[in-house]
Formats: structure tokens, sequence, C-alpha cells
């Protein structure tokens, strides 16, 4: 079965502070692992995926496959960073598993 | 480019009524995925487009029907609707397999 757990609904910061979104999966081949994020009123985009390894508005995300995590971070949040998160998973290029399979979203709010 | 579009932005129906939702890809894509999104939940994969033919299915019953066409546009048909298929419904487009999928800004349906 292919799942994605992201544990917190809600999670509130102050502008400054270092801000952590968590993410559990559960594949049984190799995995793509996204973090997708919406804005208000806007549409669910793309934000970083493992394979690149960069870092997008500051935040960074590391493929753990021991715990099986993947966990979005960025050491010093921003108001503009208050969004709904979603982590998202794909089975690895090569297989017939096209799919992304997403976690239920955490919503992040940056406070002043 | 004004990235994957989908119509109607809202729409209500009735139970029992079916209706037909509608997807452009980005210019350049040739795969279509369709996802369902219930009230505070993850996006859901119904079904991908690829070549015209449906290449993956996710989890959901026959009442759920998709088309892709020659220009790589994508028709989502739901019959005999039920409350329960209220929810937004999202249009991903991408190129290739290991492709970033874009999504849509969704359509709204409603269920009476």
């Amino acid at each position: 079965a292919q799942r994605v757990t992201q544990p917190e609904k809600l999670l509130s910061v102050f502008k400054g502070a270092p801000v952590e979104l968590k993410c559990n999966y559960s594949y049984s081949g190799s995995p793509e692992l996204f973090w997708y994020v919406q804005y208000s009123r806007q549409r669910l985009q793309l934000l970083l995926r493992h394979i690149s390894r960069e870092s997008i508005k500051g935040f960074t995300a590391d493929l753990n496959k021991g715990e099986t995590s993947f966990h979005l971070k960025k050491p010093f949040a921003q108001e503009e960073d208050s969004a709904m998160y979603y982590c998202a998973l794909r089975g690895a290029s090569g297989g017939s598993n096209y799919k992304l399979t997403f976690g239920k979203g955490t919503l992040l709010t940056v406070n002043p | 480019d004004a990235g994957v579009t989908q119509s109607p932005t809202h729409l209500i129906k009735t139970r029992g009524q079916q209706v037909t939702l509608r997807c452009s890809p980005k210019s350049g894509h040739d795969t279509v995925s369709w996802y369902q999104q219930a009230l505070g939940q993850g996006p859901q994969f119904i079904f991908q487009y690829y070549e015209e033919e449906e290449r993956q299915r996710g989890n959901f019953p026959d009442r759920f029907s998709g088309h892709q066409f020659p220009n790589y546009s994508s028709e989502l048909n739901v019959n005999a609707l039920l409350l329960g298929d209220s929810a937004l419904y999202l249009c991903a487009s991408n190129w290739g397999r290991a492709d970033t999928q874009y999504f849509g800004p969704g359509t709204r349906l409603t269920v009476l």
C-alpha cells in the first residue's frame, strides 16, 4: 500500500522562528517525494521534489529512507509562508505507478 | 501559457444526475491526471490518461470515467451522482513519466 501521513493538521509559528512540517510515508518500492503548497485562493503548486535536492523559498527537505520521512524545514519562517502544505509520493521512474498519493495536508500559519 | 485550465469553475447538480468536467493541459504536456479533493482532505487519484488511453486508475467506482482527446485535453464524467461526490476536482498535466505534475484551479462540484 502507498500511504503518506502528515501528523499535524495545523501548525502555528511566529515570524523568524524555525518551522518543520512532518511527512512520513509507506511504500514498498523506491519512492519519489514531493512537497506541494497551496496559497490562499491559488492553485496547488510544486514547492520541491527530493530528486532535485534544491532549496525553494528557503525550504529544504531530506528524504530519510531509514525513517521513511520527508520533513519540510525552513530556518526562519516568513508571513508569506502561510499556506496549506501537502506531502506527496509517487513510485520511482521506470515503474508503472504514475499516481501521486497525497497526505491530508498541514495548514501553516506564520504570525507577525 | 495559461497553464492547466479547467471548466466549469463551479457546478451544482442533484443526486442521480450526470456531470462532465473538462481540462486543457499545459502547453507541451501529453498526460492528464484527475484527482478528487474532499473538504479537509488531500487530493485522491482518480485516473491518468496518456495517448488517449487510461493508463492507471485509483480506487474509484466505474461511475467515474474519462476520455482524452487527440489534442491531449481531457474530460471526467461522473454518472449517477451521490451526495458524497461533492468535492473539488483537480486536473493535473505533465510530459513524460518523470515530469512534475502541474495542477489546474479545480472544479467545485456540489451535489444536492
